[in-house]
């Protein structure tokens, strides 16, 4: 079956622009988790889904936010986008709520100019 | 908070040396852990997983870990690496209950480099 697919691959962006990202997760999937994967910081936690609600958020300030929709395709939004955003954000979806095993996409590499 | 440890940021071996990568977690709770690989250009993947039962999990590509209540360590192991084993790899853990919903904290990665 096909795996998540995350779109674009790759985004450049000005500082100040929004921008947004989206995630299909693999289908029967209800759960999604969006991370940013930086060299300084690794892989944090950005904010997680199930059946349309948001679970739980990390320590991201307010300019990020999500949203799920009924097929559980998801999307990420970051506002007013500053330089430290540069990242790789990955999408992981899982069949169920404990997040016994995430199956993770290959990511949207977002450069901020 | 919780948080993940991994000791060694970058490890370099030769083809056929044994393996074994540190992961100590700090978490005030049950716990669920697991390894992902990275492999170069390619996604997370899930190597492992520790839920419950026999604290010593295989997983795929010839991998183990043990988890050590007491230490708080999952620490990873192979007897022989072979080349293909150059990637990244993350330990990371989640809450048991909750639902999952405090999501994945991982660790910073260690980088293995398999000389051949």
């Amino acid at each position: 079956k096909a795996g998540v697919t995350q779109t674009p691959r790759y985004l450049i962006k000005t500082r100040g622009q929004q921008v947004t990202l989206s995630c299909s997760p693999i289908s029967g999937h209800r759960s999604v988790s969006w991370y940013q994967q930086t060299p300084g910081q690794g892989l944090q936690f950005l904010f997680e889904y199930f059946s349309e609600t948001q679970r739980n958020k990390g320590n991201f300030p307010g300019r990020f936010s999500g949203r799920q929709f009924s097929n559980s395709r998801s999307e990420m939004n970051v506002s007013t986008l500053e330089l430290g955003d540069s990242a790789l954000y990955l999408c992981a979806s899982s069949s169920d709520r404990m997040n016994t095993e995430a199956f993770f996409g290959q990511g949207t590499r977002l450069t901020v100019v | 908070a919780q948080s993940v440890s991994q000791h060694n940021h970058h490890v370099i071996l030769s083809e056929a040396a044994s393996l074994e990568l540190g992961c100590n977690y700090s978490y005030g709770g049950t716990v669920n852990l697991f390894w992902y690989v990275q492999y170069p250009g390619q996604h997370l993947q899930l190597l492992l997983k520790y839920f419950s039962g026999d604290p010593l999990v295989k997983g795929i590509k010839g991998f183990e870990a043990e988890f050590i209540k007491s230490k708080f360590s999952f620490n990873l192991r192979k007897p022989s690496v072979q080349w293909s084993d150059t990637a990244e790899y993350f330990c990371a853990v989640t809450g048991a209950t909750g639902g999952g919903a405090d999501g994945l904290t991982f660790g910073k990665g260690t980088h293995l480099i398999i000389q051949p």
